[in-house]
């Protein structure tokens, strides 16, 4: 089983700045990577998949990099819609979540 | 716009079954895996199973092989998980998923969940 391991479990980020979250896999999973975000007794939402790829009503603030085993999701300008629970997701072997990023007000 | 729909969950206590079902709209539901996710209280997201669009083998997670039972009817658009032999462990919010494409691959929708609560 390929283990998603996110860091860090909690950002703290104040509203206009920039949010690096990271995501690492046990062996490789190529650009099989997505990630998304979920918000208090909500479904998750698909933000990137394919490691960069917008999804489609997705803001261009969220941007998606890496591959192989090492991911990055950025979020350029943090709106206050945008505080949540974030999720990467590997779909190279099977289906593995990492255990989460939650990024709350500074 | 694409609407999925579970029903099923509850209370069942520990060793019993319970059947989860998922109303799919919006889309083509012919061409497309299906997913279910789960998430138990206060924790991160566990893929449960997926079957490929045509119905054919279908795919579990270690933890549920041999107790779950993921069937699909493309005629009527439907998606079920048959749970047996059920655990505490097994208590979750379960999420009927949408693949996008035919076979296991990343997830572009989701439904709003239904909470299976295993406990005597």
């Amino acid at each position: 089983e390929i283990v998603m391991t996110q860091s860090p479990a909690t950002l703290s980020v104040s509203p206009g700045e920039r949010a690096t979250l990271s995501c690492r896999a046990s062996q490789s999973v190529s650009s099989n990577l997505a990630w998304y975000q979920q918000k208090p007794g909500q479904a998750p939402r698909l933000l990137i998949y394919g490691a960069s790829t917008r999804a489609t009503g997705i803001p261009a603030r969220f941007s998606g990099s890496g591959s192989g085993t090492e991911f990055t999701l950025t979020i350029s300008s943090l709106q206050s819609e945008d505080f949540a629970v974030y999720h990467c997701q590997q779909y190279n072997n099977w289906l593995t979540f990492g255990g989460g990023t939650k990024v709350e007000i500074k | 716009e694409v609407h999925l729909v579970e029903s099923g969950g509850g209370l069942v206590q520990p060793g019993g079954s319970m059947r989860l079902s998922c109303a799919a709209s919006g889309f083509t539901f012919s061409t497309n895996a299906m997913s279910w996710v789960r998430q138990a209280p206060g924790k991160g997201l566990e893929w449960v199973s997926t079957i490929p669009s045509s119905g054919g083998s279908t795919y579990y997670a270690d933890s549920v092989k041999g107790r779950f039972t993921m069937s699909r009817d493309n005629s009527k658009n439907t998606l079920n998980l048959q749970m047996n032999s059920l655990r505490a462990e097994d208590t979750a919010v379960y999420y009927c998923a949408k693949d996008r494409v035919g076979d296991i691959s990343v997830i572009d929708n989701w439904g709003q969940g239904t909470l299976v609560t295993v406990s005597s």
